[in-house]
């Protein structure tokens, strides 16, 4: 069975500094993982997907993540926050392709001070 | 642009009551999804569809029931609200075949 965990409900961050949110993944096949962002009274944004074709995905608003299979983790990062950066942002896991449906972490509040 | 609507963005109703939560996409996909969201609690799959008049129960899909009589629509309903019911609702597509979902901006239902 498929499970993802985001190790902070929370991050806070000065505008201008670097992001870090963390996800740890599990499954007993080759997944798909994918980053979802929510700013408020939204729905959900694809953020970025990784599917085995490279282990550094590049995703909108210069957010990144990196697949590492040795530590089943999937974290997102960017350079430099954005006041309008601040949301909600799930990960993601999907088992076995196509016919797969999603199971998503319980979510990392992003938090930007000026 | 991929357009995923739903009929209502806040909605209040009473204990008892049938409800009806309409989901419409325009890009047609062949699978629709409900969930619901609670803080804490991420998202929950109640229900999908990958074809029309298909359905598969998600995690919680007691107390729901949904209905696809057209491709491009996927109703959600509650045969009875409860108070329990309280919460945001999403709706998602994607095509078949794939794993990608692309979300609606999601009703807040209220239950009296």
């Amino acid at each position: 069975a498929q499970s993802v965990t985001q190790l902070d409900s929370h991050v806070s961050v000065s505008e201008g500094t670097p992001v870090l949110l963390r996800c740890n993944y599990s499954s007993s096949y080759s997944p798909s993982l994918f980053w979802y962002v929510q700013h408020p009274n939204k729905g959900l944004q694809l953020l970025l997907k990784y599917t085995s074709a490279a282990t550094l995905v590049k995703g909108i608003n210069g957010f990144e993540a990196e697949f590492k299979k040795s530590e089943t983790s999937f974290h997102l990062t960017k350079p430099s926050a954005h006041m309008s950066d601040a949301a909600e942002y799930f990960c993601v896991v999907s088992e076995a392709g196509g016919y797969s449906t999603l199971t998503f972490g319980k979510g990392t509040m992003l938090l930007v001070s000026p | 642009d991929v357009k995923v609507t739903q009929s209502s963005r806040y909605l209040v109703k009473r204990t008892g009551e049938k409800v009806f939560l309409e989901c419409v996409q325009d890009m047609d996909h062949e699978n629709m999804f409900w969930y619901r969201q609670d803080p804490g609690l991420g998202l929950r799959l109640i229900y999908f569809s990958y074809d029309v008049k298909m359905k598969e129960k998600g995690d919680i899909p007691e107390g729901y029931s949904v209905s696809r009589e057209k491709k491009e629509r996927f109703s959600l309903i509650l045969e009875s609200a409860s108070t329990n019911q309280t919460s945001m609702y999403l709706c998602a597509s994607g095509w078949g075949g794939t794993d990608t979902q692309y979300f609606g901006p999601g009703t807040r239902l209220t239950v009296l």
